[in-house]
């Protein structure tokens, strides 16, 4: 297994356009999760799905911010409008049961300038 | 939600010698604690764990210790070398979710 799959690895944008980050989790795994690793705050949990369902999306900053998972082997991050603060990195995460230790993607670093 | 405190947030020791890194948690309810490594520019992965029912746990250089009562847990790294500097969190688990520290940036020097 290839792990979890993120792109894009890097992104560059400007201030107010739309930025969608893409997820493909571990074969077998039903649980997805999204966090943003920041210096200040660390790694936070934006959102996480279970069978393709959102459980819990209290970590998701404001409205700009919206996440999907079509099917299992899919989930996409979109952000839009993005704004300089929302520059971070994403990890995209997967675990194959309940409580399970999350693996992580190698993540996507995002620079809104 | 479960807070998770981590210090110190930088740790800078000599090749060979230990590093200890702590965490603290607020919820007694948490019952797994899982440790990460994030090597610059690379995802975290998983490195050691210990679970509610367990004080201590060894594997090789690197160990974990739980204090139940005292709601803290730590880890720490023997003889360390300079392929021990990473960022390393800690988490803990409760209903499902994890939570993380906010990371130690460790450098291990020659």
């Amino acid at each position: 297994d290839a792990g979890v799959i993120q792109s894009p690895r890097h992104e560059v944008t400007e201030m107010g356009q739309e930025v969608t980050l893409r997820c493909k989790p571990i074969s077998g795994h039903d649980y997805l999760f999204w966090y943003r690793q920041t210096m200040m705050r660390g790694l936070e949990l934006l959102i996480y799905f279970n069978n393709n369902v959102p459980i819990d999306d209290s970590g998701m900053p404001e409205d700009r911010f919206s996440a999907k998972m079509p099917n299992a082997s899919f989930s996409t991050l979109k952000i839009q409008p993005s704004e300089p603060r929302d520059s971070a990195v994403y990890f995209c995460a997967s675990s194959q049961l309940a409580g399970g230790m999350p693996f992580f993607g190698p993540g996507t670093r995002l620079t809104v300038l | 939600g479960e807070n998770v405190e981590q210090h110190p947030s930088t740790l800078s020791v000599q090749e060979g010698d230990s590093a200890v890194i702590k965490c603290t948690y607020s919820d007694s309810a948490s019952n797994y604690f899982p440790w990460y490594k994030q090597e610059l520019g690379k995802r975290p992965q998983l490195i050691i764990d210990i679970r509610s029912n367990v004080g201590e746990k060894k594997d090789q250089r690197i160990a974990v210790t739980l204090n139940k009562t005292a709601k803290h847990f730590s880890l720490h790294i023997t003889e360390t070398q300079p392929e021990d500097s990473a960022v390393y969190f800690c988490a803990a688990r409760i209903d499902n979710q994890f939570y993380f520290g906010t990371g130690t940036s460790l450098t291990v020097i020659p």
